[in-house]
């Protein structure tokens, strides 16, 4: 059975950083590329950031895009997201979500797999 | 850019009922790279429909997407208990990925 689960979530001032873990299972981890969606409370969903599989194609929203570094882990199967310059409309739980394969840009964008999410916290 | 706007906002409706939930875009959506997600409190979301279309594996066939261009639409044939919930559309046609706001699903 295909998983992810997410970690690293936590309380930090603004200005802040944070680092976000993605481990997975039950699938080969280096054929997918995988993404960063967020929810604020009580709103929608909002893509953050994709890697492809290999790592060597990254994509960002603008929202986070100078802030935020998407990597991967391929002998550890494992997603990271590593935040910095932290402001309050980062607060949100943060998924990821696994493509339908090795590509992160061109089409086959949906998402099949989701993590049970982390929630970071973005306050004084 | 491609924004989504998702109506109605919230859908009230009895089980048994037909659910029929509409997706615009403000521009083309090519090859109909549109997919449909289903989220319930507390849950992540979920892949319903893929390619506009396509039922994700394990999807109930209750559940039909169709569409192109700018208009898609998810169609729940008959609503069931589990059936009530937030759906969201996506589109994958361009970077950035973008997200309808969400249709909820509510017991009348």
């Amino acid at each position: 059975e295909m998983q992810l689960l997410e970690s690293g979530g936590d309380l930090v001032q603004p200005g802040g950083s944070l680092r976000l873990s993605c481990a997975a299972s039950g699938f080969i981890f280096s054929d997918y590329a995988i993404t960063w969606v967020r929810q604020a409370p009580g709103k929608g969903l909002e893509w953050v950031s994709a890697i492809s599989g290999s790592g060597g194609s990254i994509y960002y929203a603008d929202s986070v895009k100078g802030r935020f570094t998407i990597s991967r882990d391929n002998s550890k199967k494992t997603l990271y997201l590593q935040m910095t310059s932290l402001r309050a409309e980062d607060t949100a739980v943060y998924y990821c979500a696994k493509g339908p394969s090795a590509v992160a840009g061109m089409g086959r964008g949906w998402y099949d797999c989701w993590g049970q999410g982390t929630r970071v916290t973005v306050s004084s | 850019e491609i924004g989504l706007t998702q109506s109605p906002g919230t859908l009230s409706l009895s089980p048994g009922e037909r659910a029929t939930l509409s997706c615009r875009a403000n521009q083309s959506v090519s090859n109909s790279y549109l997919a449909w997600y289903q989220q319930k409190p507390g849950q992540a979301p979920r892949l319903l429909i893929y390619g506009a279309s396509s039922r994700a594996t394990g999807i109930p066939d209750r559940f039909s997407g169709s569409g192109s261009g700018t208009d898609f639409t998810l169609t729940i044939s008959r609503l069931e208990p589990e059936d009530f919930a937030v759906y969201y559309c996506q589109q994958y046609s361009t970077l950035p990925r973008t997200f309808g706001q969400g249709t909820k699903v509510e017991i009348k």
